[in-house]
């Protein structure tokens, strides 16, 4: 079945150090791939989103790639802050499913100052 | 951005008694809303979907006499874990969307965290 697959947690960094979460996905059609973010005490946000092959999504200094020849929608940031501190979820939907959103396991990162 | 709510943020019961978990989007209406289950260390586990007016399509396994959701306005859906066991204990996150759920256009609340005794 459809599914996301993202690296396991609790992943520790140094402020400004180079952060990258792998994430993976299988599925049946073409989809739409997420990330969102949630921090302590709120509710999941987005954070960025890539529609299709080869597309990037960034923001705040985040950005993933849609690599559909690895199935991949990795996570960078060049150089992380203590406020970026919080699980990070990858997730896609599918068109035909525009309704079913499906969550990877969420990766907890913390940035010491 | 969008703002939805979740009320109670956490609550504690004994088996046997019923819990209603309020899911609110504050300053858009939502058509339709929908509610996750998330164990510890796991991902969200799309229970239903929820339609303004209509019934709620259950996820596969998801058990509809035991999680009663209504979407009676669209600003409010309530879910309702029935003679709650301590197996149900888990956080449920429900998020609301403006339009497909496709376009990215999701808001989340910020999660319930049941605990049964």
């Amino acid at each position: 079945g459809d599914s996301v697959t993202q690296m396991e947690g609790p992943v520790t960094l140094s402020e400004e150090a180079f952060l990258t979460i792998n994430c993976t996905y299988t599925a049946t059609g073409y989809p739409s791939l997420f990330w969102y973010v949630q921090y302590p005490g709120e509710g999941l946000q987005l954070l960025l989103k890539a529609t299709k092959a080869d597309d990037k999504g960034s923001n705040k200094g985040f950005e993933a790639t849609y690599r559909k020849e690895t199935t991949s929608f990795h996570l960078e940031k060049g150089s992380v802050q203590v406020s970026d501190s919080a699980v990070y979820f990858c997730a896609l939907t599918l068109y035909s499913s525009a309704s079913k959103i499906i969550f990877g396991s969420g990766t907890r990162l913390s940035i010491r100052p | 951005g969008a703002v939805v709510s979740q009320h109670p943020s956490w609550v504690i019961c004994k088996s046997g008694t019923s819990v209603k978990i309020e899911c609110r989007s504050l300053d858009f209406q939502a058509t339709t809303m929908f509610w996750y289950r998330q164990f510890p260390k796991q991902s969200l586990m799309l229970m239903a979907t929820s339609n303004e007016g209509s019934k709620a399509t259950y996820e596969q396994g998801v058990e509809k006499d035991k999680f009663l959701i209504n979407h009676a306005s669209l600003t409010l859906s309530t879910l309702t874990v029935t003679s709650a066991h301590p197996e149900d204990s888990s956080f449920y996150i429900c998020s609301a969307s403006r339009g497909g759920a496709n376009t990215g256009e999701l808001f989340f609340g910020e999660g319930s965290r049941l605990t049964v005794l």
